[in-house]
């Protein structure tokens, strides 16, 4: 059983396209995070959701926005990709407070 | 600002040696430290974690090294396999807080 999942796995896409990822987890978890991994490996928290209600939100473009249907679902939606968008997007989970994150496989977006 | 500084950003390491990578932070309200561990084309996986109330937990061939005074802990791989080759990032995250602070990882590749 995937315990954190998210699709696509690869996504290429054109400069000013809207393109959006897809996050579940069936840990039980109230907490999920969105991740951006850039070229050089860095893991930078971008979100986090506790409960559907967003708790971080760290200093990210306006064109990134990220939406909790409900506790087990986090989505990232992106207006207007960029080149700068290029990296892989990691979707994290974990329960409230508790440092013990599980991530998922990540999606590898490319901006041509 | 939060921070966690770690070192080497790369370390090659011969099979059966013992790896060893250093992570220092400031933030004296950091109260989880955990380590992950990142194969390619996969997430982050959490490897082994430590609260400030000790000075060393092991698991397996993996210890942590914890130094409160000095506000610096380590990760040492014994008997390193090439199965350990993969990027390792520490983290840090404050008491009451959901956010991971990691560092910028190590890329370690173990030769037979």
């Amino acid at each position: 059983d995937t315990a954190v999942s998210q699709t696509p796995k690869y996504l290429v896409t054109q400069m000013g396209n809207d393109k959006s990822i897809k996050c579940e987890q069936n840990l039980g978890h109230d907490t999920m995070y969105w991740y951006k991994q850039d070229s050089k490996k860095f893991l930078k928290i971008m979100f986090s959701y506790n409960n559907k209600e967003l708790i971080i939100n760290e200093t990210v473009p306006n064109r990134f926005s990220p939406k909790s249907p409900d506790k087990a679902h986090l989505n990232l939606h992106i207006n207007s990709l960029e080149l700068g968008d290029s990296a892989v997007y990691f979707c994290a989970s974990s329960f409230t407070g508790n440092g013990e994150q599980y991530f998922g496989p990540g999606t590898r977006l490319t901006v041509t | 600002q939060q921070q966690v500084k770690q070192s080497p950003q790369s370390l090659i390491v011969q099979k059966g040696g013992i790896s060893i990578i250093n992570c220092a932070y400031e933030n004296t309200a950091f109260d989880y430290f955990p380590w992950y561990q990142q194969f390619p084309g996969k997430g982050p996986a959490l490897l082994i974690a430590i609260r400030p109330d000790v000075s060393e937990k092991k698991e397996g061939r993996f210890t942590i090294s914890f130094n409160k005074s000095a506000k610096q802990f380590s990760l040492h791989i014994m008997d390193s396999q090439p199965g350990d080759s993969a990027t390792y990032f520490c983290a840090a995250k404050g008491a009451g807080s959901y956010q991971l602070t990691f560092g910028k990882g190590t890329k370690l590749s173990v030769i037979p």
